[in-house]
C-alpha cells in the first residue's frame, strides 16, 4: 500500500521567507509526528498529532514554527521568517496509534535549504 | 530525561565480517526499542524492534536483544554484505509523554567493503 508521502522533496528558500511542508500519512493512521534531521542536532522530535486531541508542540524550536493537521489526515508544517539554522531534512512519520507496540513509518523527507 | 547513546561511526568492515553496533539507553518507564536504517538517498526504514525486556528483534539477518539489566539494545549481524552499507539509528519510544515520540541516537554509518 501507499506509504507516507511528503512534498516538496526539496525546497530552497531565501532567509526571511515563509515555507510550508506537507505530509500525507498512511491511511488509517491516527498518530502523526514531525521530526527534523540536521547535521548538528541529529534527529529531533518537533510535534505530534493524535486524532482530535490537542497536539504536543513541545519539540518546536521557536514560535516561528507551527503545524496543523486537517481532518485527521494531511499535515502541514509551516516555518515563518526562515533562518539559515532551519536548514535540515524535515521528516514526517505516522503510526496506527500512539503506543510502544506501534512502529512509526517515515516519509522520504523534505530537504529545506535556507540561503 | 530519556536518552539514547549510540557508538560513534563510521564503522568500516569487510564483507562477511561480524557486525556489532552498540546502543544504550536511559529511560523512565518501559520504552520500546527500535533500530532504523537509512540507505543512501532513502528514508528511514524500520529494521527491527523489541517491546519488552528480553525480547529479541530480528530481520534480514540482524538481531538485537532488549537487555533491561544493562539498558542496552546492541545491533548484531553475523556476516555483513556490501548492501548493508547505510546509517543505522537506535531509538526508543518514550512512554512517559503519552505521545510515544521517538528519541534517537546520533546514528552510526556502516561501510562494507567488497
Amino acid at each position: 500500500g501507499a506509504g507516507v508521502s511528503q512534498s516538496p522533496s526539496n525546497k530552497v528558500t531565501e532567509k526571511g521567507k515563509d515555507v510550508e511542508l506537507r505530509c500525507d500519512p498512511i491511511s488509517g493512521h491516527t498518530a502523526l509526528y514531525w521530526y527534523r534531521q540536521s547535521l548538528g542536532q541529529g534527529l529531533e522530535f518537533l510535534i505530534y498529532f493524535q486524532g482530535n486531541s490537542a497536539p504536543d508542540k513541545s519539540g518546536l524550536p521557536s514560535d516561528r514554527f507551527s503545524a496543523e493537521r486537517t481532518g485527521g489526515s494531511v499535515s502541514t508544517l509551516t516555518i515563518q521568517r526562515t533562518q539559515q539554522e532551519d536548514s535540515a531534512v524535515y521528516l514526517c512519520a505516522s503510526s496506527l496509534a500512539a503506543g510502544g507496540q506501534y512502529e512509526q513509518y517515515f516519509g522520504p523527507g523534505t530537504r529545506l535549504t535556507v540561503t | 530525561g530519556n536518552s539514547v547513546t549510540q557508538m560513534e561511526g563510521p564503522v568500516t568492515l569487510s564483507e562477511e565480517a561480524f557486525l556489532t553496533i552498540n546502543c544504550t539507553y536511559t529511560a523512565t518507564g518501559y520504552p520500546s526499542l527500535f533500530w532504523y536504517v537509512q540507505y543512501p538517498g532513502e528514508g528511514l526504514q524500520l529494521l527491527l524492534k523489541a517491546t519488552k525486556a528480553d525480547d529479541k528483534g530480528s530481520n534480514k539477518g540482524f538481531e538485537a536483544t532488549y537487555r533491561k539489566e544493562t539498558t542496552s539494545f546492541h545491533l548484531e549481524k553475523g556476516s555483513v554484505q556490501v548492501s548493508d552499507s547505510a546509517v543505522y539509528f537506535c531509538a526508543l519510544s518514550d512512554p512517559t509523554s503519552g505521545t510515544y515520540k521517538y528519541i534517537f541516537g546520533t546514528g552510526t554509518r556502516l561501510k562494507v567493503l567488497a
